[in-house]
């Protein structure tokens, strides 16, 4: 079974300051996928960023960017230039593309960005 | 415009009664999967669905109940709510083939007393 980490229960950052969310992941499996979603206090889990196991380049969505580390299995968030708007939950999240294709997610690591 | 939802939003509730969360989708989704998401914020998947008259347990043992008889609509039932229920339920859709990408509705958040 797949198990997905994330070490850091909490962070806390100025506005406009770089942070890294970290994640490691446990698993067998050659083909996968990762995501980090983004959980607002009181609102809608969202995607942020995904990244194919299979791709060696390090997906990148605006100010979010991953550091994939597949013979580490890390998978890092970071994101740059933080907002007010980024304080939120952020979720690490595995997927085997077969069968259920269900996620397996880390413990998340509540984030705070300070004005 | 196409959305997955979720209602109730908050449901506070007494042990003993009968409830349904209901879920639905307006994005043609056929793989739809409900969470449930502890204090502690941990996310586990308890049921999901390929399709419509197919249900599936998940990863963590629930005593709700689900249904998929139409495409858009995924309800969890629970009959007979007990205080160890009380969580945030979350749904989720996403289609058959990739990006991979899961919708997550709102959430309800439910209190048995």
């Amino acid at each position: 079974a797949q198990t997905v980490t994330q070490s850091q229960p909490e962070m806390s950052v100025q506005e406009a300051e770089t942070v890294t969310l970290s994640c490691t992941y446990d698993t067998s499996e050659s083909n996968y996928y990762l995501f980090w979603y983004k959980q607002p206090p009181s609102r809608q889990m969202i995607l942020v960023i995904r990244q194919e196991a299979y791709k060696q380049q390090n997906a990148t969505e605006n100010r979010f960017s991953v550091n994939f580390q597949k013979a580490a299995k890390s998978f890092s968030l970071k994101i740059s230039d933080s907002q007010l708007g980024d304080t939120a939950m952020y979720f690490c999240a595995f997927m085997k593309p077969q069968g259920a294709q269900k996620l397996v997610f880390g413990q998340g690591t509540r984030l705070t960005i300070n004005p | 415009e196409a959305d997955i939802y979720q209602t109730p939003r908050y449901l506070v509730i007494g042990t003993g009664k009968k409830i349904t969360l209901e879920c639905s989708q307006t994005m043609g989704h056929d793989k739809m999967y409900w969470y449930q998401q502890d204090p502690g914020m941990e996310l586990h998947l308890i049921h999901y669905s390929y399709g419509v008259n197919s249900t599936e347990k998940g990863d963590l043992s629930s005593e709700s109940t689900v249904s998929r008889i139409r495409t858009e609509h995924f309800p969890l039932t629970l009959e007979s709510a007990r205080p160890s229920h009380t969580s945030q339920y979350l749904c989720a859709s996403r289609s058959a083939g990739g990006p991979y990408e899961q919708f997550f509705g709102p959430g309800t958040r439910l209190t048995v007393l």
